[in-house]
């Protein structure tokens, strides 16, 4: 079974830093996908970012890229110049590719609750 | 465009009473998925549709929990009867491709 693991329960960081949030994962497969979801206090669920484990290339959505790194089943999220509303928790999530051509559920972490301080 | 739909936000009952939870997924989506988030376990998959059909359910705690999918914009999960422990929220997501798309979840606190 997959898992996927983050270590730092909760992170701060000043607002307008730098901040990387940390994501392992463990896996057989070589096709996959992983996203980082952002929850803030309103609970919704929120896409932050995806990558797919075939391109070698880290994905980035303006502020936010990761540092994919496959051989070492790693998955880590940068935030740069951290704004307040990027308070929420954070969490690191895997899916497999269903050989079937459907889709597969999400296996999460446990989440990191970030902290902007102003 | 509108995103999942979630009925009800809250729900309060009694130890013992049925409860059932809606979603809309969103239109053209052909992946339905129920997760539940306590704070001892986390975000938890439940059961997931892949084109209406249940694909696993392995997630499904007990046999209290059942899942139904008659349409493709429309699911149902059902506790029957509902016990203290399963107080959470209850999210549904969608999805289409990859990514999945969740709804605004269900907080349901079973006295």
């Amino acid at each position: 079974a997959q898992t996927v693991t983050q270590s730092q329960p909760e992170m701060s960081v000043q607002e307008a830093e730098t901040v990387t949030l940390s994501c392992t994962y463990d896996t057989s497969e070589s096709d996959y996908y992983l996203f980082w979801y952002k929850q803030p206090p309103s609970r919704q669920m929120i896409l932050v970012i995806r990558q797919e484990a075939y391109k070698q290339q880290n994905a980035t959505e303006n502020r936010f890229s990761v540092n994919f790194q496959k051989a070492a089943k790693s998955f880590s999220l940068k935030i740069s110049d951290s704004q307040l509303g990027d308070a929420a928790m954070y969490f690191c999530a895997y899916r497999t590719l269903n050989s079937g051509g459907g889709a597969d559920g999400l296996t999460f972490g446990k989440g990191t609750h970030l902290i902007i301080q102003p | 465009d509108a995103g999942v739909i979630q009925s009800p936000r809250h729900e309060v009952t009694e130890m013992g009473q049925e409860v059932t939870l809606r979603c809309k997924p969103i239109s053209g989506h052909n992946s339905l998925f129920w997760y539940r988030q306590t704070m001892m376990r986390g975000l938890e998959l439940l059961i997931y549709f892949n084109n209406n059909v249940p694909i696993d359910d392995s997630g499904m705690p007990e046999d209290r929990f059942s899942a139904k999918m008659p349409n493709a914009s429309f699911s149902t999960l059902k506790i029957q009867p509902s016990e203290p422990r399963d107080s959470a929220v209850y999210f549904c997501a969608s999805s289409l491709r990859a990514t999945q798309y969740f709804g605004p979840g269900t907080r349901l606190t079973v006295l």
